[in-house]
């Protein structure tokens, strides 16, 4: 089956400070989200990004499909980006989203 | 305005009982799904289902059965819970068509004692 690896799959960073988070995927896909999982547990969809960039306030997130990754990018960061990050991926399998590890992200005051 | 609810977010039981948890979704998608995550924060899907029927059904054992009475709910039920059945349990709905953003509940914790 296909393979989602994330990387790094720790973060700390300084409130203000930028990052980048990147996701790699083993095979062509139809779908790639992003999510956002809050310390207190709710999984929020950040992007969903087969290809292309997306931008929403903070957030971008690019796909190059034809390279099989993903990067998410945080921009001046705070402290309610906390949380750990995931990338899913689905390969023309009715919606079965493949999860990566997660990046857990802590943004330091 | 609650898109996806679970009930209960918190379920503490003991081993060999029977338990189900409920999913409801608002936003009058199509799909909907049962995910579970572990104590590694492993996220894997468990079954889909698509105006009521039944389109993933992962390896799962069978002391787990979903079920659909309307295309707005999805529903899961446990037999016989055991100690590794442990985790927190999400449902999620999709609209269908040609984009496909899986939108997430707020997950049930369930504790097996």
């Amino acid at each position: 089956g296909i393979q989602v690896e994330q990387s790094p799959p720790d973060l700390i960073l300084q409130e203000g400070a930028n990052s980048t988070l990147r996701c790699n995927f083993s095979d062509s896909v139809n779908n790639l989200q992003w999510f956002h999982q809050n310390p207190w547990g709710q999984l929020i969809n950040l992007f969903y990004i087969p290809s292309g960039t997306k931008q929403n306030g903070r957030l971008s997130a690019t796909t190059v499909a034809t390279e099989r990754y993903s990067l998410l990018y945080i921009s001046s960061s705070q402290t309610t980006d906390s949380g750990v990050y995931f990338c899913a991926v689905e390969r023309n399998q009715g919606g079965k989203l493949i999860f990566g590890q997660g990046t857990e992200l802590s943004v330091k005051p | 305005d609650t898109a996806v609810s679970q009930t209960p977010k918190y379920l503490v039981t003991q081993m060999g009982n029977d338990k189900s948890i409920k999913c409801e979704q608002n936003l009058g998608h199509d799909t909907m799904y049962w995910y579970k995550q572990d104590s590694k924060k492993f996220l894997k899907i468990m079954f889909s289902y698509n105006n009521k029927e039944l389109i993933i059904n992962e390896t799962v054992p069978n002391r787990f059965s979903p079920k659909s009475p309307d295309k707005a709910h999805l529903n899961l039920h446990i037999n016989s819970l055991e100690l590794g059945d442990s985790a927190v349990y999400f449902c999620a709905s999709s609209p269908g068509g040609s984009e496909e953003t899986q939108y997430f509940g707020p997950g049930t914790r369930l504790l097996v004692l």
